[in-house]
């Protein structure tokens, strides 16, 4: 079946520091890939999104881009802040159901 | 501002008490979901409801049910409780995409249920 798999956290960075979170899926067919945030005692919400091949999503200065031939859909950040610390989970949809990755914990240390 | 709002943010059982986790979502949204998060395991997905009085099994729908009689509500229900139903409960909705499936997922804050 579908599956998602990110990178272990967590993952500790200095501010400004350059952020590269892993995540491949597998898939039949051509799912839409997502990145979701958790800040600390809220619930999810949606940090990004591609839809097809080669797209690239973007938001608050993070970006991903879906490519089909490594089944990889990386985050991206050039220079992180203390408000970024979260968790972060790559996720994939396909039909009803979302599938997610176990998460990744980020602490930015000031 | 769109809104799903989880009923309760924090609640304590006893092991075999019955518990209703209610969620409200006013986006007029077909569908809704329940997760379960735990560290290292992510969201699992318990039930989901595409329309009114339908509901479809998840990957983990053990000790769960779920009901859906209006539109904007989704109920999940442990009929009794045991200490492994321990976890944060997050609803979602969203309205079907088209061929490439859902869209975005939009979530509430989350319910954490302590069984003891």
């Amino acid at each position: 079946g579908d599956s998602v798999t990110q990178m272990e956290g967590p993952v500790t960075l200095s501010e400004e520091a350059f952020l590269t979170i892993n995540c491949t899926y597998t898939a039949t067919g051509y799912p839409s890939l997502f990145w979701y945030v958790q800040y600390p005692g809220e619930g999810l919400q949606l940090l990004l999104k591609a839809t097809k091949a080669d797209d690239k999503g973007s938001n608050k200065g993070f970006e991903a881009t879906y490519r089909k031939e490594t089944t990889s859909f990386h985050l991206e950040k050039g220079s992180v802040q203390v408000s970024d610390s979260a968790v972060y989970f790559c996720a994939l949809s396909g039909g009803f159901k979302t599938i997610f990755g176990a998460g990744t914990r980020l602490f930015v240390k000031a | 501002d769109v809104k799903v709002t989880q009923s309760s943010r924090y609640l304590v059982k006893r092991t075999g008490e019955k518990v209703f986790l209610e969620c409200v979502q006013d986006m007029d949204h077909e569908n809704m979901f329940w997760y379960r998060q735990d560290p290292g395991l992510g969201l699992r997905l318990i039930y989901f409801s595409y329309d009114v009085k339908m509901k479809e099994k998840g990957d983990i729908p053990e000790g769960y049910s779920v009901s859906r009689e209006k539109k904007e509500r989704f109920s999940l229900i442990l009929e009794s409780a045991s200490t492994n139903q321990t976890s944060m409960y997050l609803c979602a909705s969203t309205q079907p995409g088209g061929t490439q499936g859902s869209g975005e997922l939009f979530f509430g804050e989350g319910s954490r249920l302590t069984v003891l």
